[in-house]
C-alpha cells in the first residue's frame, strides 16, 4: 500500500539554524500539507500546497517558514531561523481527488 | 472557524471492554477523519467518514452529519489500542484542505 514517507525521523538543531524537513507524498496525489504537534498538544495545520503554490496557510506559518516541491516527488518544509518554540513533531500529508488525507510518520524537531 | 470537541478526554479500560469515543463539530464538513496516535507519535488513519457508518475489524465509526457528531466504537479492546485518538474535520467553507483536530481522547487499556 502506498504511503507518505518523511526524513529525517528526528532532527536536532541549534536555535537560529535553518532546517529542511523532507517528505515524499503518495505518487499520484496532488494536494500536500504540513502540520505540527507540540508535545502534549493537538495537531495544528500549517500549510496546504496545490499546483505549485500555497493554497492556504495558518497564522503559525510566518515568514520563517517556506514550502517547496523541488521535483516530481519531494515536498519540503524549510524553517529559516529556528526558535525554541519550533520544537515539535512535524507531519506531512497528501491527498488525491478525494478529501481523505494520508499522514507520514512525522519528523521530531528538537531545537536547543 | 469550525470547532471540534472530543469526549471523554481520558479513558481507562480493562482489556476486553468496549468503548465509545465522541467527536462534536460546530459546522458542516466535507471531511472527517479518525486517527490513532501510537506511542511512537505516528498518526494512523482509522476512518475517513464525513457521513455514514464504516467498520474495520473491531473498530467502527458513525458520523451523523446533520447533527454534527461522530462516534468511534472500539470493541474487545486490546492493550495495543492504547494511545490518543483524534478526530479531525474540514469545514465545507474551507477550500484549502485544512483539517482541524480535536484535543484527542487518551485511551489506556490495562491487561
Amino acid at each position: 500500500e502506498p504511503e507518505v514517507t518523511q526524513t529525517p525521523s528526528h532532527q536536532v538543531t541549534q536555535m537560529g539554524q535553518e532546517v529542511i524537513l523532507r517528505c515524499v507524498p503518495i505518487s499520484n496525489h496532488l494536494y500536500f500539507y504540513w502540520y505540527r504537534q507540540i508535545l502534549g498538544q493537538k495537531v495544528e495545520f500549517l500549510v496546504s500546497f496545490y499546483n505549485n503554490e500555497i493554497s492556504e496557510k495558518s497564522e503559525i506559518f510566518d515568514d520563517q517558514f517556506s514550502v517547496e516541491r523541488p521535483d516530481g516527488s519531494n515536498f519540503t518544509l524549510k524553517i529559516r531561523s529556528t526558535k525554541l518554540e519550533d520544537s515539535a513533531m512535524y507531519f506531512c500529508a497528501s491527498s488525491g481527488q478525494a478529501y481523505e488525507q494520508y499522514f507520514g510518520p512525522g519528523t521530531r524537531l528538537t531545537v536547543t | 472557524g469550525i470547532q471540534v470537541e472530543q469526549s471523554p478526554p481520558d479513558l481507562i479500560l480493562q482489556e476486553g471492554a468496549n468503548s465509545t469515543l465522541r467527536c462534536n463539530f460546530s459546522d458542516s464538513v466535507n471531511n472527517l477523519q479518525w486517527f490513532h496516535q501510537n506511542p511512537w507519535g505516528q498518526l494512523i488513519n482509522l476512518f475517513y467518514i464525513p457521513s455514514g457508518t464504516k467498520q474495520n475489524g473491531r473498530l467502527s465509526a458513525t458520523t451523523v452529519a446533520t447533527e454534527r457528531y461522530s462516534l468511534l466504537y472500539i470493541s474487545s479492546s486490546q492493550t495495543t489500542d492504547s494511545g490518543v485518538y483524534f478526530c479531525a474535520v474540514e469545514s465545507i467553507y474551507n477550500q484549502g484542505g485544512k483539517l482541524i483536530f480535536g484535543q484527542g481522547t487518551e485511551l489506556s487499556v490495562k491487561p
